[in-house]
């Protein structure tokens, strides 16, 4: 594909279920990052991947949220026992820069709802 | 901490008239600076960096190290520029700030 893929677009979940999100990123592209975006507000860093080494996790509100990229591409986003406060967008982006940003490569998010 | 505040909620201008969005970051280090924007129901994209000192769509921005402000700028609005911009400076990650809604009226 030409650009960042996520799915799914659209998650409900209810209280307490565990979820995860996907994404593919552009080939090639050596970074990755997850970013939260509530309503009205700006994506809020999470975690960031070079290659498959989780070299930033600090954005990452609480263990109940847990990221990986074992093989350096797709990236899962997973959280455990969902809170309604875990309702946002989750963005993914990806980049070929090997020493983080420039971002510029992001994906249509998936929007959860925690009902 | 990283801040970045982009203190208009919301600029509504006619068309053909000036812009302005305001961008005040608190950083440690020299971060690059981005704006990225999105278009409605389009995913977000960079729309411009300090360092490539380019304008695009007729927008530039400012950076003054001084008062850390990154502010971006269009002389005459045109209706396709109605959407969410976003000030991000960046280290290792960009931080966001909160956004602007821009609106032109025709």
């Amino acid at each position: 594909g030409a650009g960042v893929s996520q799915s799914p677009r659209y998650k409900v979940a209810k209280r307490g279920q565990d979820v995860a999100l996907r994404c593919d990123p552009i080939s090639g592209h050596v970074s990755l990052f997850w970013y939260q975006q509530a309503l009205g507000q700006g994506p809020e860093f999470l975690t960031y991947f070079q290659n498959e080494a989780q070299l930033d996790k600090s954005g990452l509100p609480s263990d109940r949220f847990f990221a990986e990229r074992p093989e350096g591409s797709v990236s899962t986003l997973k959280i455990q026992r969902t809170q309604q406060e875990d309702s946002a967008v989750y963005l993914c982006a990806s980049s070929l820069a090997g020493q983080g940003p420039p971002v510029e490569y992001f994906g249509a998010g998936t929007r959860l709802s925690v009902l | 901490a990283q801040r970045v505040t982009q203190p208009e909620k919301l600029l509504s201008v006619f068309k053909g008239a000036p812009v302005e969005l305001k961008c005040n970051y608190s950083y440690s280090g020299s971060p690059e600076l981005f704006w990225y924007v999105q278009y409605s129901r389009q995913r977000l994209q960079l729309l411009l960096r300090h360092i490539s000192r380019e304008s695009i769509k007729g927008f530039t921005a400012d950076l003054n190290k001084g008062e850390t402000s990154f502010h971006l700028k269009k002389p005459f609005a045109q209706e396709e520029d109605s959407a969410m911009y976003y000030c991000a400076p960046a280290g290792n990650k960009l931080t966001f700030g909160g956004g602007t809604r821009v609106l032109v009226k025709p």
